[in-house]
């Protein structure tokens, strides 16, 4: 099976740095996805990493490190729009389904 | 506004009742797929098509539980003798066969079984 962790809720202020931790367990890792859902809205695609390293989306970067079955989410220049819930979720090797985390909620104040 | 839109948003039904939902993906999509997402969670997969042909299922999908995708666009979940764990919302999501690590998802149907 496969597990997911990442925390529950984080908070953080206008213009800062905020990291999104997401551990996995899986049988057969293809790659970590990264998604934003604000209330009441559609999960909508933010970022994706089948290798190692950094992807780096505008003011979004996404980080793995396959070997620590890590990766992380950094939203930099923070806005009050960004407040948000934020999902990681991987895909096995051999299926198209995503498994997603719980969630981390994001609360930016001013 | 993704480009996949779902029918309908809301539905309240009574317990014992049949639901039927429409999910249309984005018209080049080949693959879509049925999520279903509660409170305070991630979604958590259902059911993946690859045009007509239904390729995965959840092992969350029980016998009360059916999807169709007839002419590989629109696809149908319907959900039969709902019962009140049902209520959730029921997201669609469809992606292209390359790039398919982007999941374009639909506004969901909220579904609420009384």
């Amino acid at each position: 099976g496969q597990s997911l962790e990442q925390p529950s809720e984080v908070t953080a202020v206008e213009g800062a740095i905020v990291q999104i931790n997401c551990t996995y367990q899986t049988s057969g890792f293809y790659g970590l996805s990264w998604y934003q859902q604000h209330d009441g809205g559609a999960p909508t695609f933010l970022s994706y990493n089948g290798l190692d390293g950094l992807e780096e989306t505008g003011r979004f970067s996404s980080f793995l490190s396959r070997s620590d079955s890590y990766g992380y989410l950094l939203l930099q220049e923070l806005q009050m729009k960004d407040s948000a819930s934020y999902f990681c979720a991987v895909r096995d090797t051999g299926r198209r389904a995503l498994t997603f985390g719980s969630g981390t909620r994001l609360q930016v104040q001013p | 506004d993704t480009g996949v839109s779902q029918d309908p948003r809301h539905k309240i039904t009574k317990r014992g009742q049949n639901v039927t939902f429409r999910c249309d993906p984005i018209s080049e999509h080949n693959r879509l797929y049925w999520y279903r997402q509660t409170l305070g969670q991630g979604p958590e997969f259902l059911t993946y098509f690859q045009n007509e042909a239904q390729l995965e299922k959840s092992r969350l999908l029980s016998d009360r539980f059916s999807a169709e995708r007839p002419k590989g666009s629109f696809s149908t979940l319907e959900i039969q003798r709902t019962e009140q764990g049902d209520s959730a919302m029921y997201l669609c999501a469809s992606s292209r066969d390359r790039g398919q690590e982007t999941q374009y998802f639909g506004p969901g149907t909220r579904l609420l079984v009384l």
